[in-house]
C-alpha cells in the first residue's frame, strides 16, 4: 500500500506569494493533520482535519487555511507569504482522530525569498 | 502549556554500544500517549516506539526501549547495539487524548553512529 504522499518535494516562493500544498493520506484514512517543521526545530501543529470538516487548529496566523476533500486527501494554503515561512511541512494521516499513530509523508520543503 | 524538552542536540555512540536520549515533557493532562520518531535525512518522520501514561510497564521494541518516569515526567530512549542506520535526528513527542488530539515535539537530537 502507497503511504502518504505530498506534492510538491520543494517549492521556492518570493515573499507575499501564494502557496498551495497538497497531502494525499493513505488509503482509508480519514484524518489528516498539517505540521510546521523550521529548520533546527521539531515539528510544530497547524491543522487536523477529518471527515472533511477542521477539528483543530494551532497557533497560526489567518494566513493559514486548509481544507479536506470528499477523497480525503488535503490542501494547506498559505497566503501574503513570509520569510518566516520557510520550513519543511509534513503532513501526517490517522485511520480515525484520535487513532493511536499518525502516518507521516516525506513533507514539502518551502522556501520563500 | 504543552511543552517537550530535549536537552541534547547532538550525541554520538560507537557502532554496536549503548546509548539514552533525554526528555521531559509538561502536561498538566493525566491520560497522554508518548513517542519517539526517527528523521533521517530523507525527511519522512518515523515512529520508532510509543507509549501509553497509564501503562506503568516500559515500553520495548527490539534494540530501542524507554524508560518512562510519570511522576517526573522523563521519557528516555535507549537504543542497543546501535547500528549505522539508526544516525538521525530524533524527536520525543506527546499527545493529550483531547481536543485536537495533535503532537508535541521536542526540538530534537541529532544522533551520529561511528563505526
Amino acid at each position: 500500500d502507497a503511504g502518504v504522499t505530498q506534492s510538491p518535494t520543494h517549492l521556492i516562493k518570493t515573499r507575499g506569494q501564494h502557496v498551495t500544498l497538497r497531502c494525499s493520506p493513505i488509503s482509508g484514512h480519514k484524518s489528516v493533520s498539517w505540521y510546521q517543521q523550521v529548520l533546527g526545530q521539531g515539528p510544530q501543529f497547524i491543522f487536523q482535519y477529518y471527515e472533511k470538516e477542521e477539528r483543530g487548529r494551532g497557533n497560526f496566523p489567518d494566513r493559514f487555511s486548509a481544507r479536506q476533500f470528499p477523497n480525503y486527501s488535503s490542501e494547506l494554503n498559505v497566503n501574503a507569504l513570509l520569510l518566516g515561512d520557510s520550513a519543511l511541512y509534513l503532513c501526517a494521516s490517522s485511520l480515525i482522530r484520535s487513532a493511536y499513530e499518525q502516518y507521516f509523508g516525506p513533507g514539502t520543503r518551502l522556501t520563500v525569498t | 502549556a504543552q511543552t517537550v524538552t530535549q536537552s541534547q542536540p547532538e550525541m554520538s555512540v560507537q557502532e554496536a554500544e549503548t546509548v539514552t536520549l533525554s526528555c521531559t515533557y509538561d502536561t498538566s493532562e493525566s491520560d497522554y500517549y508518548l513517542f519517539w520518531y526517527k528523521q533521517p535525512p530523507s525527511r519522512q518522520m518515523i515512529l520508532v516506539i510509543r507509549q501509553e501514561a497509564y501503562k506503568q510497564q516500559n515500553a520495548t521494541e527490539n534494540r530501542f526501549s524507554v524508560n518512562f518516569q510519570k511522576a517526573a515526567k522523563s521519557f528516555s530512549l535507549k537504543i542497543s547495539d546501535s547500528q549505522l542506520g539508526d544516525a538521525a535526528m530524533y524527536f520525543c513527542a506527546y499527545r493529550i487524548l483531547t481536543g485536537a488530539n495533535n503532537l508535541f515535539f521536542g526540538t530534537g537530537t541529532r544522533l551520529t553512529v561511528i563505526p
